[in-house]
């Protein structure tokens, strides 16, 4: 049963800081990876999705890592804004056509002015 | 384009009592996913369908929760009879196919069971 880590819980940095996420997930047989972002009251947005294949994608001040191999993911966040504060959750679908999602349980940013 | 759409957005029902979640997904998305967050979780997978056949229910309570996806497009997820454990955020979401590889979120209709 694929299971998805995300620590630590919460987090809080000050604004200008450059910062890591981590996520790390149990089984190494996945189709993609993603990160989301939930801001508080609302539903999820996709913010970078990297396929099996690739090792990372990048998306304005967001990069995304993967290494399938350990298991491991990292979104890195540079130069973090007020307006970076949300809930980011990491999640995995399998391998093959079923595009069912694992999430793990997020980490709450908060960015300090 | 208009996004995932879903009702009622906030529901309070006593327990043992039934409640109804409908969604409307992106136009064209064949894929339709529901969600259950509870607080301080991930989301988990309750139901998939694909056009209007069930592809994974391998987590819906079966014994209260159904759902149903008539002429593939709206859907409906229905609790009855309520637990107190069923307090959550109950997510909708869809995707042009089975991939997932772009799959998009409703905001949600928060449950809470008393």
């Amino acid at each position: 049963k694929q299971e998805v880590t995300q620590i630590p819980a919460a987090l809080s940095v000050p604004e200008g800081e450059n910062l890591v996420l981590n996520c790390s997930f149990t089984d190494s047989a996945i189709y993609n990876l993603q990160w989301f972002r939930q801001d508080p009251g609302k539903g999820l947005t996709s913010l970078l999705l990297i396929q099996s294949s690739q090792r990372e994608q990048t998306s304005g001040r967001l990069n995304a890592s993967l290494d399938k191999s350990s298991g491991r993911s990292t979104l890195y966040i540079a130069a973090s804004q007020p307006g970076d504060s949300a809930t980011y959750l990491c999640a995995v679908s399998p391998s093959g056509a079923n595009s069912k999602l694992t999430f793990g349980k997020g980490i709450t940013l908060s960015v300090r002015p | 384009e208009a996004g995932v759409a879903q009702s009622p957005r906030y529901k309070i029902i006593e327990k043992r009592q039934s409640v109804a979640f409908w969604c409307n997904p992106i136009s064209g998305h064949a894929t339709l996913y529901w969600y259950q967050q509870i607080l301080g979780q991930g989301p988990k997978l309750l139901i998939q369908f694909q056009n209007n056949g069930v592809v994974d229910d391998s987590q819906l309570p079966k014994d209260r929760f159904s759902a149903e996806r008539l002429k593939g497009v709206d859907s409906t997820l229905k609790i009855q009879p309520a637990k107190l454990e069923d307090s959550a955020v109950y997510l909708c979401a869809s995707s042009f196919d089975r991939s997932g590889n772009t799959i998009y979120f409703g905001e949600g209709s928060w449950l809470t069971v008393v």
